[in-house]
């Protein structure tokens, strides 16, 4: 049965402060790794990662994928408020299918 | 985590016929389910909110007469796609929304449904 654990559940922390949040997974035929924010109403797409060792960025977020270990990390420089929000990971395979974790809820605090 | 099901996890089917889907909680019950839409470049579009017992809330722009939703119990949502036509070719997800004090959404793992 393929699954995506994240990691940790929820996290608080103050303005600036640097996080990091895990996704692991055990899934048959990998195909990509995608990182989602929840905010309201539907996820917001962040990054789709293929390949180990290549770190994708945009602004203050960053992520990179292991697929050796199977695991891939997002990270969030100098957050702020409006980075509050679930961050969704979720894997999908060459069937076609997708599977989510959990999330992990992220409050930055002022 | 809590475990949520889609069936079927694949349909094909010929334009102009209807298609349903369901979306089940398996252990736990959830008053609220959602259901998206996956569009290229993996962004997802909330179609509707489902409510067990009462009608759907639909977002701006999609269609109750043509995407049927029916919440008969808290384990069970089932969205109809009527006389599908290639356009509605997509990847159909749906969530659940548990009743615990965190209320956290769990995804299913998503509906291909093929309209030839």
């Amino acid at each position: 049965e393929d699954k995506v654990v994240q990691s940790p559940l929820s996290l608080v922390v103050h303005e600036g402060d640097t996080v990091t949040l895990n996704c692991s997974y055990e899934v048959t035929n990998f195909r990509s790794l995608l990182w989602y924010k929840q905010e309201k109403k539907a996820p917001t797409f962040l990054f789709m990662l293929t390949s180990s060792g290549i770190e994708k960025k945009s602004g203050r977020l960053s992520s990179i994928l292991d697929k050796k270990e199977l695991f891939s990390i997002l990270n969030i420089t100098a957050t702020q408020t409006g980075d509050s929000a679930i961050y969704l990971c979720a894997v999908n395979t060459n069937a076609g299918k997708s599977t989510f974790g959990d999330g992990t809820t992220l409050t930055v605090k002022p | 985590g809590a475990v949520v099901s889609q069936h079927p996890s694949r349909v094909i089917c010929k334009s102009g016929t209807s298609v349903k889907i369901e979306c089940r909680s398996l252990d736990f019950q959830a008053t609220t389910m959602f259901w998206y839409r996956q569009f290229p470049k993996q962004s997802l579009m909330l179609m509707a909110t489902s409510n067990e017992g009462s009608k759907a809330t639909y977002e701006q722009g999609v269609e109750k007469d043509k995407f049927l939703i029916n919440h008969a119990s808290l384990t069970l949502s089932t969205l109809t796609v009527t006389s599908a036509h290639p356009e509605d070719s997509s990847f159909y997800i749906c969530s659940a929304r548990d009743l615990g004090g965190r209320a956290r959404q769990f995804f299913g793992p998503g509906t291909r449904l093929t309209v030839l």
